[in-house]
């Protein structure tokens, strides 16, 4: 929370198709982040931004893609090219030192 | 690459007994930061330590970062149920750059 929305909160896709999941902040924070978590584990950076039009790989890009067209929005694609989907996925921004993370989306593919 | 390990992985305690989780970096630091994870829910900021050998308090949580800026734990005393949750350090090697999240404690208390 803390102005970072993540919708929808449960997703479940077949395999084989791509999801975008979306993440929204209203804070004005610069630098957003994708994170992967899966059962028992800690936070994975997928892909991460630091300003409008420019982003990096982060630990676990390979399958996924994003964007970062507007300040506000940092859309995460999984494709089908990712091999083991199902995870929660949690975004984040920040401006200085703490991260603010959303609420998260938790996908399953079938 | 930097790795940020944590242990210990789980935690199972009475209520009122202390609990503590270390962090341990393969690369000096900048800062360290450590996050709180309700059941069900997302990360939330605790604190971040950027000096050597600082400590810091909230309550009943006590926070240190090692003298190298290599390592760091977090104690709590006389753990409620409230304090449930899995606990993540999270490193920095320089200032401005990504954060490296360890793999967190998961603390279970039993009232």
């Amino acid at each position: 929370d803390g102005g970072i929305t993540q919708s929808p909160k449960y997703l479940f896709r077949k395999e084989g198709q791509n999801v975008t999941l979306s993440c929204e902040q209203n804070l004005n924070h610069d630098a957003m982040y994708w994170y992967r978590q899966d059962p028992g584990q800690g936070l994975r950076l997928i892909y991460y931004s630091q300003i409008v039009n420019d982003f990096q790989k982060g630990d676990i890009a390979e399958g996924y893609s994003v964007s970062r067209e507007k300040k506000e929005s940092f859309p995460l694609t999984v494709t089908s090219a990712q091999k083991n989907p199902t995870a929660f996925y949690l975004c984040a921004s920040t401006q200085g030192n703490e991260q603010f993370f959303g609420p998260g989306t938790r996908l399953t593919v079938l | 690459g930097q790795q940020v390990m944590q242990i210990p992985q789980y935690q199972h305690v009475q209520e009122g007994e202390d609990f503590t989780t270390y962090c341990n970096s393969s690369t000096t630091l900048s800062n360290i930061q450590w996050y709180k994870q309700r059941p069900g829910g997302h990360p939330v900021f605790l604190i971040q330590l950027v000096k050597s050998g600082e400590v810091k308090k909230q309550k009943r949580l006590t926070f240190q970062f090692g003298e190298a800026k290599k390592n760091s734990s977090l104690h709590i005393t006389a753990t409620q149920t409230t304090d449930v949750g899995t606990y993540f350090c999270a490193g920095r090697q320089t200032s401005g750059s990504r954060l490296t999240f360890g793999e967190g404690t998961q603390l279970t208390v039993n009232p």
